[in-house]
């Protein structure tokens, strides 16, 4: 079974330039994550879907952070513009999401791409 | 603003040692809990979960849970070098939306 599947690994931008990142979660899978995670601490939870309708967004800074999550399947991310603090890894993960299951809201993590803004 | 409060260590242990890590949150209606592992460069791995109060052991990882308490451990026994790393809690809460604690940075020295 493929893992979660992330691009780009790395991207270096400039403050106010605009960066997208791509999500493919494992296949089935009805729920998507997006985390922040800056270095030394926990992933943050930007955003999450269960299939293409979000579940909570509260820590999305909307001014500028924005992401999709077309047919249920594949998701984007968008920070437009970005600023030095959004320097951080940003991670997708996926969750079965199977009404009954027990093991619905266990998450499988991408490898993350790494975001620098200089 | 529901919490997950880990300390951040290092946690040194020897090998062969029991590494004992903590976890306590704040919201009394959170219902599942999780045990991440991340090594440095790399995003976390799912290594153990757990529903109902009490001990749930996979080979040599055990869960403890104790939800009147709202704490939930994870024992690591005869650890080894390979086994440092970040260990990261998660709780989910009454709404379904998971949060992380920063994580505690296990040491294990041979």
């Amino acid at each position: 079974e493929a893992g979660v599947a992330q691009s780009p690994r790395y991207k270096i931008i400039e403050k106010r330039q605009s960066v997208a990142f791509w999500c493919n979660p494992i296949s089935g899978h009805a729920t998507l994550y997006w985390y922040q995670q800056i270095l030394g601490q926990g992933p943050k939870l930007l955003i999450q879907f269960q299939n293409n309708g979000v579940v909570d967004d509260s820590q999305l800074p909307k001014d500028r952070f924005s992401a999709e999550r077309l047919k249920g399947v594949d998701s984007t991310l968008k920070i437009q513009p970005a600023k030095l603090e959004d320097s951080a890894v940003y991670l997708c993960a996926s969750s079965p999401g199977l009404a009954g299951s027990l093991r619905r809201y266990e998450q499988y993590f991408g490898p993350g791409t790494r975001l620098t803004v200089t | 603003q529901k919490e997950v409060e880990q300390n951040s260590g290092p946690l040194s242990v020897p090998e062969g040692a029991i590494a004992s890590l903590n976890c306590t949150y704040s919201d009394r209606v959170s219902q599942s809990f999780f045990w991440y592992r991340q090594y440095s460069g790399k995003s976390p791995e799912l290594i153990m979960s757990i529903y109902s109060n009490g001990d749930k052991e996979d080979g040599r990882f055990t869960a403890q849970l104790n939800k009147a308490s709202q704490y939930v451990s994870l024992l690591i026994r005869d650890s080894q070098p390979s086994d440092s790393a970040t260990y990261l809690c998660a709780v989910l809460g009454g709404s379904y939306i998971p949060t992380f604690g920063r994580g505690t940075s296990l040491i294990v020295h041979p």
